[in-house]
């Protein structure tokens, strides 16, 4: 079964910095689907960036990108000139590709990041 | 209204108690998804409804039954919880084509439920 690691439960960044939130995921699969989803104090959880495994380039949506490393199953997230409204709950997730992959999307535990002013 | 919508926001219920809880997409999606989150703990997915079809969670407890009477509609019936069962229920939607696989999941704000 594929399984989803984050192995930063807290992390802080100081406004207007870059800070890197680190994921791992096992799995035999080939073809599948990485996300990174944001869930704020209270808040709804939304999808910040997605990444297609059989893409080598790394998906970038405007001040956040990932470095997705295939062969070390790898995911980590950046975010660049980070602000305030950037402190959230950070969850890795999983999808396996294809047809008949269930809807089964797996989740890491969570990073929880704080964005000091 | 827009996207994923849940009511209540907020339920405290006594262990020998009914309620229900409520998920409205109005993305036009067609696979509505059950997630628990308690502190500490990766997001548990408990249902699936996709293509019209249950997808069973065997280790779900039986006091939790979902209901799905339409893909824009999705219910959480509870009945003699317990307080463990107290966390965050959120609901999700995505679009699953057949010959394609689902798509990336769209998540409404959750209800808080505490069981006392």
């Amino acid at each position: 079964a594929q399984t989803v690691t984050q192995s930063q439960p807290e992390m802080s960044v100081q406004e207007a910095e870059t800070v890197t939130l680190s994921c791992t995921y096992d799995t035999s699969e080939s073809d599948y689907y990485l996300f990174w989803y944001k869930q704020p104090p209270s808040r709804q959880m939304i999808l910040v960036i997605r990444q297609e495994a059989y893409k080598q380039q790394n998906a970038t949506e405007n001040r956040f990108s990932v470095n997705f490393q295939k062969a070390a199953k790898s995911f980590s997230l950046k975010i660049s000139d980070s602000q305030l409204g950037d402190a959230a709950m950070y969850f890795c997730a999983y999808r396996s590709g294809g047809p008949y992959n269930n809807n089964d999307m797996r989740f890491g535990a969570g990073t929880r990041l704080t964005v000091k002013p | 209204e827009t996207g994923v919508t849940q009511t209540p926001r907020h339920l405290v219920m006594g262990m020998t108690n009914k309620k229900s809880l409520k998920c409205e997409q109005h993305l036009g999606h067609n696979a509505m998804y059950w997630y628990k989150q308690s502190a500490k703990k990766p997001l548990e997915l408990m249902f699936v409804y996709s293509l019209e079809e249950r997808v069973e969670n065997n280790s779900v407890p039986s006091r939790f039954s979902p209901e799905c009477p339409n893909s824009s509609h999705l219910f959480l019936h509870l009945h003699t919880l317990q307080p463990e069962d107290s966390a965050l229920y959120l609901c999700a939607s995505s679009l699953h084509l057949r010959l394609a696989g689902t798509y990336e999941q769209y998540f409404g704000p959750g209800t808080r439920l505490t069981v006392t």
